[in-house]
Order: C-alpha cells, then sequence, then structure tokens
C-alpha cells in the first residue's frame, strides 16, 4: 500500500520567509500528485496538481515539484504571509490500484506564519 | 460555482443513534468520494462513485456504514447504530475525468467543508 509522509508535521516562520513543505511517498508508480490546503473547520482546498509525466507546477506564489523516481515532492511558498497559516496535505493518486481513484493522503504539515 | 455542499455541518447523536450525512456535488462531476477525517488516522478513504455507482467501498469500516447515490446530484453516508469511535469529520468530494479514457484522467477533487460527527 501506497504510504505518504510529510515533513515536517508542523512548522513557524516569520513572515516574508521562503520555505518548502516536504511530501515523501513509497511506490513510484503514481498517475498523479495533488497538493491541498485546509484551514481550521474547513475542507480541503486544491492548490496545485503534478501529473506523472511533469516536473513541476506553479500558481503565483506556489511552485511544487515532484520527483518520481525518488518518491518526493516539495511544495515551495515564496513570501510567505500570515494568510498563509494552514494545514497543507499532500495527496498521491497510485498507478495501478484495485481503488482506481483513489488518493492516499500525507498526514499534513501545519504552518503557521507570523507577522 | 456552488461547490461540493455537504450538510450537516455539526451533528451531535448518542451512541446507538442513526446517523445521516449528505453531498450533493458540483453539477457535471461523475465521481463522488466520502473521507473521513480523524487527529489519529488523517484522512481515509471510505468509498467512491462514478456515474452513481459504487466502485470501491473497501475502506468502510464495517457493517453499520452504507453510502448510497440516488442520482447524479444527490448522495448518503449513513451510520447506523452510531457508536463513540465513529466520531470525526466525514468529506464528500467530487471530480470530474470526462474526455479522458480509464484512469488517465486529471481529475483534480474538490471536497465539501465537511460534517463533523460527535458520538456521545
Amino acid at each position: 500500500k501506497q504510504e505518504v509522509t510529510q515533513i515536517p508535521a508542523a512548522l513557524s516562520v516569520p513572515e516574508g520567509e521562503n520555505l518548502v513543505l516536504n511530501c515523501s511517498f513509497t511506490d513510484s508508480a503514481i498517475y498523479n500528485l495533488q497538493w491541498f490546503r485546509q484551514d481550521p473547520g474547513k475542507g480541503l482546498t486544491s492548490l496545485l496538481l503534478i501529473q506523472s509525466s511533469q516536473r513541476e507546477q506553479t500558481s503565483g506564489r506556489l511552485n511544487a515539484s515532484l520527483d518520481k523516481s525518488s518518491g518526493r515532492s516539495t511544495l515551495y511558498i515564496a513570501a510567505s504571509q500570515p494568510g498563509d497559516s494552514a494545514t497543507y496535505l499532500c495527496a498521491v493518486r497510485p498507478a495501478f490500484s484495485n481503488s482506481g481513484y483513489a488518493l492516499n493522503f500525507g498526514k499534513g504539515t501545519s504552518l503557521l506564519v507570523t507577522p | 460555482d456552488a461547490g461540493v455542499i455537504q450538510s450537516p455541518r455539526h451533528e451531535v447523536t448518542e451512541m446507538g443513534q442513526e446517523v445521516t450525512l449528505r453531498c450533493k456535488p458540483i453539477s457535471g462531476h461523475d465521481y463522488l468520494f466520502w473521507y473521513r477525517q480523524t487527529m489519529m488516522r488523517g484522512l481515509e478513504l471510505l468509498i467512491y462513485f462514478n456515474n452513481n455507482v459504487p466502485i470501491d467501498d473497501s475502506g468502510m469500516p464495517e457493517d453499520r456504514f452504507s453510502a448510497k447515490m440516488p442520482n447524479a446530484s444527490f448522495s448518503t453516508l449513513k451510520i447506523q447504530p452510531s457508536e463513540p469511535r465513529d466520531s470525526a469529520v466525514y468529506f464528500c468530494a467530487s471530480a470530474s475525468n470526462r474526455g479522458t479514457t480509464g484512469l488517465a484522467g486529471t481529475g483534480e477533487l474538490f471536497f465539501g467543508e465537511g460534517s463533523r460527527l460527535t458520538v456521545l
């Protein structure tokens, strides 16, 4: 079974810093990888979706990279702001699975950006 | 677009009672998922539907849980009887795979706000 790990579990940075969130997965046979943001008491908001054939995706201050062979993805946040404070989750869709569409989620990194 | 709509947002019930959670997916989406989130286990897939048909229910904890999708715009997750260990946030999500074949679609997932269930 695909295992997804996110390190660190929690992170606190001052406003303005650039930061990197890490996601690792055990099986490199994936269809895609998705990064989500979750605010307290809210649902998940999709940030970036990287297909297995892609190396990175960018949206505004966010950049996500994918290295399938090493089973890693990173989410880079430039010039962090207090509004970026949330939990960030990584999810992997396996390429071969009896549950063809199931996403395997990491437990997330809780980010706090202080003013 | 209204997004994925779930109800109720909060439910507090006593052990043994029946609980029904509801979901309205985004119009036009052909996949619907039910997830459960707890601090200990994170997000777990319970069941998902494609074109209203259950495809994989291997994540459903036990027979006390059941899910239906009578039409493309509505799904329910029912727990009967409920137990304290069922306390969690239950999320519904939908996705569209139209225009692609087999498993090769992008199918970005869109989540609802969740239903927080507390079983006393």
